[in-house]
């Protein structure tokens, strides 16, 4: 059972530059999230999913999107990368609104140059 | 929005003494207080909840407390052991909000000296 899979696990981007940053669960959750995580700051929301096709933005949405075309795959994308965006960033899912267990991957580390 | 604040940033106990973390929240609204242990390189896990219907609820060495009225919840961890050194989350979050509506507090740096 592999849970909630990132990758990738460790990303070098240039300043500009563009990329998706890949989460799959298969545990069949209908909720999943971005959140990432910057030292002393706790972890923080990007945009969430509470279904296939349904995506809303969290507290720190910008310079990200984000789509939803199945249940199991919720890709974040950096259109034009800043060195503000350097980051741990962490997917996570549940199953809906009442079991709410949140389950995280394992992160990908981002650093933008 | 939700805000929730989580002391200390960082606690150094002894081997086999307990350690206790606070988190208040702002949002009378939250009925759902999760506690999360992040270990270096790896992503947070839940360790115990509790709902606010709920004062307190017990997981061997871990327990959770919640005062509703002063909107305050912490995390008490009895007879630590080495592997218990981590760093460890507060959250919050509304009815029917899962994995999307989190609010997290700032972690706290756990250390245990043997």
């Amino acid at each position: 059972n592999a849970g909630v899979t990132q990758t990738p696990k460790f990303q070098v981007l240039k300043t500009g530059q563009s990329m998706t940053l890949q989460c799959a669960q298969d545990m069949n959750h209908e909720y999943m999230s971005w959140y990432r995580q910057d030292p002393g700051m706790g972890l923080r929301l990007i945009h969430y999913s509470v279904g296939a096709g349904i995506t809303d933005q969290g507290e720190v949405p910008n310079g990200y999107n984000v789509s939803r075309s199945t249940t199991e795959d919720f890709p974040l994308r950096l259109l034009s990368a800043a060195p503000s965006q350097t980051s741990v960033y962490f997917c996570a899912s549940s199953m809906d609104g009442v079991n709410t267990e949140a389950f995280f991957g394992q992160g990908t580390r981002l650093t933008v140059v | 929005g939700e805000n929730v604040e989580q002391h200390p940033s960082t606690l150094s106990v002894q081997e086999g003494d307990s350690a206790v973390i606070k988190c208040t929240y702002s949002d009378s609204a939250s009925n759902y207080f999760p506690w999360y242990k992040q270990e270096l390189g790896k992503g947070p896990q839940l360790i115990i909840d509790i709902r606010s219907n709920v004062g307190e609820k017990k997981d061997q060495r871990i327990a959770v407390t919640l005062n509703k009225t002063a909107k305050h919840f912490s995390l008490h961890i009895t007879e630590t052991q080495p592997e218990d050194s981590a760093v460890y989350f507060c959250a919050a979050s509304r009815r029917g909000r899962g994995a999307d509506g989190l609010t997290f507090g700032k972690g706290t740096h756990l250390i245990i000296q043997p």
